[in-house]
């Protein structure tokens, strides 16, 4: 069964620091991975995915993330903290076999809530 | 934005009763998905609509129930409602093209049954 992991409830950073939210997934075939960030009484918005090809992905606002097959992780970075990054943040896999049916929607991890001070 | 809208915003039900959500999906997307988010939890998936038709659904009973109309939109009819369907419900539509297309999300329309 596909599953993701965040094992951070929350991520404290210092404004201007480098942030990292840890995520690890597990599924049968190639993994289709995205990073979600909600902030308060909004919905979810798309910030990168891995699908193929190089390991480090490039996403909005300048975030990042790196796939690490061997470890099963997919950590979103980001080398410098902004206090308007503040937010929910959901990884989240789809089993690259599929697309569409339950097998191929998204199943998110519980969240990890980032907190960045000035 | 995503130009995924969903109505209303917020809800307040009794148990027993039926709710119905409305979701309209951004243009040119040809799917919908539904999930349900709890407090402090991730979403779950609910089910997946692909014209017009049901093409996947998650770990939850028959009344939860939806419909995909031609122009895209979509509806999440709930019936015999209980307590712990009080959650964030979120609709999500993409351009199934392949696996790899990422989904865009509405608002949100937050349930709470009473």
């Amino acid at each position: 069964a596909q599953s993701v992991a965040q094992p951070e409830d929350q991520v404290n950073v210092a404004e201007g620091n480098p942030l990292t939210v840890k995520c690890t997934y597990s599924v049968s075939g190639n993994p289709y991975l995205f990073w979600y960030v909600q902030y308060p009484n909004r919905g979810l918005q798309f910030l990168l995915k891995y699908i193929t090809g190089d390991n480090l992905v490039k996403g909005s606002y300048g975030f990042e993330a790196e796939f690490n097959k061997s470890q099963t992780s997919f950590h979103l970075k980001k080398p410098s903290a902004l206090v308007s990054d503040s937010a929910l943040y959901f990884c989240a896999v789809r089993e690259g076999r599929y697309y569409g049916g339950s097998q191929g929607n998204l199943i998110f991890g519980k969240g990890t809530k980032l907190s960045v001070k000035p | 934005e995503t130009g995924v809208t969903q109505s209303p915003t917020h809800l307040i039900k009794t148990r027993g009763q039926q709710v119905t959500l409305r979701c309209s999906s951004q243009s040119g997307h040809n799917t919908v998905s539904w999930y349900q988010q709890a407090l402090g939890q991730g979403p779950q998936f609910i089910f997946q609509y692909y014209r017009e038709e049901e093409n996947g659904r998650g770990n939850f009973p028959p009344r939860f129930s939806g419909l995909q109309f031609p122009n895209y939109s979509s509806e999440l009819n709930v019936n015999a409602l209980e307590l712990d369907d009080s959650a964030l419900y979120l609709c999500a539509s993409s351009l199934v093209t392949s696996g790899g297309n990422e989904q865009y999300f509405g608002p949100g329309t937050r349930l709470t049954v009473t």
